[in-house]
């Protein structure tokens, strides 16, 4: 069964303290992305991955990290989370021309 | 720019009825149209695609239109359960190197 696997799901965090959000597949597909989902504004873009090591930006790349150090694994960072970074996350990864989403992370920073 | 839109925020079905979802393209250059539900508190789900050299596809209970002309691609769904309750996002894509733009999203609520 093909998965996509975020943590944490929910995470409550102040202005300025470094996170991570981590990502991980089981199917062994190249391309990986992050997005995130606010009221009105849909599903944007922040990097995707085409393979290890390739990574760029989406259409909202400002204020995020990622890296692609093995195919299975592609964490979102937040250096310095601000308020404008309170959302819903999710991470996706791309069969084909099917992209297969994981759960959400929901952050909230204060 | 480029864009991907829907013509309604919300739809409201009877249960039974069929349902039409409606979605506006822009970029002439796509060459897979996807349709994804998502469920409260879920990620968004594959439902069904389209190439761009096709007309119609069908799934279960569902299928999908794509009018090249006039840049327009449709969801239909047949005899809507409450279960088909969600959020519908139409989405575009160029094919590889490229990204998939989503369109805004559009509530179906399944009145029963």
């Amino acid at each position: 069964e093909a998965q996509v696997t975020q943590n944490p799901r929910y995470l409550i965090t102040v202005t300025g303290k470094k996170l991570t959000v981590t990502c991980s597949q089981n199917m062994n597909h190249e391309y990986m992305s992050w997005y995130r989902q606010d009221p009105g504004l849909g599903l944007r873009q922040i990097y995707y991955s085409m393979n290890v090591e390739v990574t760029d930006k989406g259409d909202v790349p400002e204020g995020y990290k990622v890296s692609r150090k093995e195919k299975r694994n592609f964490p979102l960072i937040l250096e310095s989370p601000s308020p404008n970074q309170t959302s819903l996350y999710f991470c996706a990864v791309a069969g084909g021309n099917i992209q297969y989403f994981g759960a959400g992370t929901r952050l909230s920073v204060l | 720019g480029e864009s991907v839109g829907l013509h309604l925020p919300t739809l409201s079905v009877q249960e039974g009825d069929n349902s039409i979802i409606n979605c506006a393209y822009s970029n002439s250059a796509s060459d897979y149209f996807i349709w994804y539900k998502q469920e409260s508190g879920k990620g968004p789900q594959f439902i069904i695609d389209i190439r761009s050299n096709m007309d119609k596809r069908q799934g279960q209970r569902v299928t999908v239109l794509l009018n090249k002309t006039v840049k327009h691609l449709s969801l239909q769904i047949a005899a809507t359960q409450p279960g088909d309750s969600a959020v519908y996002f139409c989405a575009e894509w160029a094919g590889a190197n490229s990204k998939l733009t989503f369109g805004k999203g559009i509530t179906l609520s399944v009145r029963p």
